[in-house]
This record gives structure tokens, C-alpha cells and sequence, in this order.
């Protein structure tokens, strides 16, 4: 069982925005504001897309969003495309120089 | 560049013992915090182990606890994962992983198989 939960699976027609939920604890998710989001294609090594609650790396297109309420984060994907589908993963800092991650959630294009 | 590089992986029968190793470059090692992430065959990423910067904290799953063996050499910008009574469903890719900036390797294929 994964630290964080993750719906196994969300799905959204292209042009849709879909948002996938990240919830943990006041000792993860909740206490820090270091919430990683990663995109997953397979055989290929995942990919950092969301760091810290909100932020983007150099690259990752801004239909890509992260946001935090408590003990949950969320990610949504806005104007879906096809490429869009593959696995996200969350990850949150959990103190004593420790993440913990979720189990993965598979977003469909439809 | 940051690369991990992750080695050590392929073949071996139920009980059996790997060793699987990471190097990294690129980023300063000794600042961060390690993890091994796995994933099965059509499953999702599975969390295996984690140690601190300074090897204080070190964490595993229970599905490998008293199996598995984390231990870095910051020194040599290397991670280790000591795999021990291997199972078959051990079987996956191992991901060497910072979780702070986020860098992943491109993983080792383990196969646990008589």
C-alpha cells in the first residue's frame, strides 16, 4: 500500500482538462509545501512535470498544473492531448530527509 | 548533465542474491536523500527504499524489509540496493531516484526466474 493515494485511473476526451488527486497526511502532503508530480511513458523513464505544489520545470507546457488543499494535492492537465496519456505519480516530502510517493494514477485520452 | 545510472540487473533464480548499483553525476550527491522505486510487469511504480543524505534515515517497504539492503557510498556518487531471498515477484524494473529535484534513472531490469 502506497504512502499517498491515487485514483488507479482518470480519463478525459482531447480538449478537456482532468484533475488527478494526491492525498496523504499532515506529515507529508500537508506539512511541506515539496509536491512532485511525474508523467510516466512506457519504457521510458519518468519524467518530473510539477515540483514543489506549483511549479514547472524548463519545457513541461503550462497545460500542466498543481495545486495543494490541506492534505491533498491535485494535478490537472488542461486542453487534453494525446499524448497526455500515461501514468502520474505524486510525491511529497515527509520530513527526516524522507518522500514518500503514490501508486500511480493511468490517465486515458479517449 | 545529471544522470543516474542504474546496473547490476538480469537474471536470477528464486533465493537468489543481486546487487544493484547507481551512479551518479552531475548533482551533488551528498545533499540528497536516495530512493529505489520498482515496477512490476503491467503494474504501477512501487516504492522499495529510501536513505538519507548521510545514510542516518533509512526506510524499506515491507514487502522487502529484511530482504533488501540500502547503503550509499557519497564518496563514490554511488547508491546500492543489496537484494537478497529473491522472489519472483520481486521481478521489475529498480529506479535509482532524488526525489527532491526529481532525477530518475532509466532502471535496471530484475528477473527473478527458475
Amino acid at each position: 500500500q502506497s504512502a499517498l493515494t491515487q485514483p488507479p485511473s482518470a480519463s478525459g476526451s482531447p480538449g478537456q482538462s482532468v484533475t488527478i488527486s494526491c492525498t496523504g497526511t499532515s506529515s507529508d502532503v500537508g506539512g511541506y509545501n515539496y509536491v512532485s508530480w511525474y508523467q510516466h511513458h512506457p519504457a521510458k523513464a519518468p519524467k518530473l512535470i510539477i515540483y514543489e505544489v506549483n511549479k514547472r520545470p524548463s519545457g513541461v507546457p503550462d497545460r500542466f498544473s498543481g495545486s495543494k488543499s490541506g492534505n491533498t494535492a491535485s494535478l490537472t492537465v488542461s486542453g487534453l492531448q494525446a499524448e497526455d496519456e500515461a501514468d502520474y505519480y505524486c510525491s511529497s516530502y515527509a520530513g527526516s530527509n524522507h518522500w514518500v510517493f503514490g501508486g500511480g494514477t493511468h490517465l486515458t485520452v479517449l | 548533465e545529471v544522470q543516474l545510472v542504474e546496473s547490476g540487473g538480469g537474471l536470477v533464480k528464486p533465493g537468489g542474491s543481486l546487487r544493484l548499483s547507481c551512479a551518479a553525476s552531475g548533482f551533488t550527491f551528498s545533499s540528497y536523500s536516495m530512493n529505489w522505486l520498482r515496477q512490476a510487469p503491467g503494474k504501477g511504480l512501487e516504492w522499495v527504499s529510501s536513505i538519507s543524505s548521510s545514510s542516518t534515515h533509512i526506510y524499506y517497504a515491507d514487502s522487502v524489509k529484511g530482504r533488501f539492503t540500502i547503503s550509499r557510498d557519497n564518496a563514490k556518487n554511488s547508491l546500492f540496493l543489496q537484494m537478497d531471498s529473491l522472489r519472483a515477484e520481486d521481478t521489475g524494473v529498480y529506479y535509482c531516484v532524488c526525489a527532491g529535484p526529481g532525477y530518475w534513472g532509466q532502471g535496471t531490469l530484475v528477473t527473478v526466474s527458475s
